[in-house]
């Protein structure tokens, strides 16, 4: 069965500084799409970057990279200099290919980053 | 476009009560989606739809039921409201996979709902 796992709920960093949010997935098809979505405390869900499991070269999207390892199931993302605006949950989720049957998306339980002055 | 809308936004429901939660989107997609999200639990998806006229259960339908009788409204309704049911719901939708591409998902803003 698909899975998120996510294993820090909370993280800090300095102002300015990167920061690594893990994420690990679980599943048995071949094609699957993994996704990440910021939530700030004003609770709406703002799509951050998408990676695709045949894409080979890792997905940026201006501070925002996602680290793929396929062959360990991981897919952390990371964000180069920080920024205040950047305190806010962060959740990693999947999706999928129509083989495994479902059209679902797996949340995990996410992690709340806190930046620091 | 207005993308993803729910109505409403926040509500206040005494136990037994019955409400329906309303989404609709603009932007043509096949898929919707209602999910709620508690305290450290993530987003727990309630029920989807792959298709006007079509619903599934998600990983927590228990006290729910949808509709999709228009492609882009999709309506969540409790006929007996619990205070296990208070939550923030959210609504989301997507393309079709096509080609291999996976599309993310669009987010409406949240309902957020309390029962008493």
């Amino acid at each position: 069965a698909q899975k998120i796992t996510q294993t820090q709920p909370g993280m800090f960093v300095q102002e300015k500084e990167a920061v690594t949010l893990d994420c690990t997935y679980d599943t048995s098809d071949q094609s699957y799409g993994l996704f990440w979505y910021k939530q700030p405390s004003s609770g709406e869900m703002i799509f951050l970057i998408y990676q695709g499991s045949y894409d080979e070269q890792n997905a940026t999207e201006g501070r925002y990279s996602l680290n793929f390892q396929k062959a360990r199931k991981s897919a952390n993302l990371v964000i180069s200099a920080s920024q205040l605006g950047d305190s806010a949950m962060y959740f990693c989720a999947m999706r999928e290919g129509l083989n495994s049957g479902t059209y679902k998306y797996i949340f995990g339980t996410g992690t709340r980053l806190k930046v620091l002055a | 476009n207005a993308g993803v809308t729910q109505t409403p936004k926040f509500r206040v429901l005494k136990t037994g009560q019955s409400m329906t939660l309303l989404c609709a989107q603009d932007m043509n997609h096949e898929y919707m989606y209602w999910y709620r999200q508690d305290p450290g639990m993530g987003l727990r998806l309630i029920h989807y739809s792959v298709g006007e006229g079509t619903t599934a259960k998600g990983e927590v339908p228990d006290g729910y039921n949808v509709s999709r009788l228009k492609k882009q409204n999709f309506l969540l309704g409790l006929e007996s409201a619990a205070p296990s049911q208070t939550s923030v719901y959210f609504c989301a939708s997507s393309y079709l996979l096509t080609g291999g591409i996976f599309y993310e998902q669009y987010f409406g803003p949240g309902t957020r709902l309390t029962v008493t």
